[in-house]
């Protein structure tokens, strides 16, 4: 099956600094979504992203999937944005999503 | 829209009983969703493959007779965790997706947490 790696495994930030999660994945995909998992456990779906460049606010994303992979860009960080963030993939539409193994993410004030 | 409901949030049950899960799309159709487990400091994986109208497809490794789902609808899908223990304790999202907004991807639902006691 497919592969997801995501890194870094954990990040911490002082609030207001930028930062880039990366998910590497090993084939090609039909699907590729970026999640912000909050304290309670919701999953947020922050972007659809199989292939190029989306904007939304502070956040955007960049997947280039010639190369197999995506990049999550968080500018100005907030202490709300901490939480765990994962990508997933799916290889065929309608099919399972795989996750990564997630990055940790501490924005202090 | 892309909206999905899960109930209970929360579940504490005794050993030794069944436990049911909702997992409702509001605004879509769904022929297919999927159920997830979480354990704490874990990523997602997936359990099973709900299918509106006929068996659902399990992963390796997931007892299909301790799991039972169910999709009559096209607007539910259930799954039962029977004779629960302790080791079942973990968190448990469903997700689908609306096939009519294919630019939205995935939807999941606020997920139920079952401790076993």
């Amino acid at each position: 099956g497919i592969q997801v790696e995501q890194s870094p495994p954990d990040l911490i930030l002082q609030e207001g600094a930028n930062s880039t999660l990366r998910c590497n994945f090993s084939d090609s995909v039909n699907n590729l979504q970026w999640f912000h998992q909050n304290p309670w456990g919701q999953l947020i779906n922050l972007f659809y992203i199989p292939s190029g460049t989306k904007q939304n606010g502070r956040l955007s994303a960049t997947t280039v999937a010639t190369e197999r992979y995506s990049l999550l860009y968080i500018s100005s960080s907030q202490t709300t944005d901490s939480g765990v963030y994962f990508c997933a993939v799916a290889w065929v539409s309608g099919s399972r999503l795989t996750f990564g193994e997630g990055t940790q993410l501490t924005v202090n004030p | 829209g892309a909206v999905v409901s899960q109930h209970p949030s929360r579940v504490i049950c005794k050993s030794g009983t069944s436990v049911k899960i909702e997992c409702r799309s509001l605004d879509f159709q769904a022929t297919t969703m999927f159920w997830y487990r979480q354990f704490p400091k874990q990523s997602l994986m997936l359990m099973a493959t709900s299918n509106e109208g006929s068996k659902a497809t399990y992963e390796q490794g997931v007892e299909k007779d301790k799991f039972l789902i169910n999709h009559a609808s096209l607007t539910l899908s259930t799954l039962t965790v029977t004779s629960a223990h302790p080791e079942d304790s973990s968190f448990y999202i469903c997700s689908a997706r609306n096939l009519l907004q294919k630019n939205y991807g995935y939807t999941f639902g606020s997920g139920t947490r079952l401790t076993v006691v």
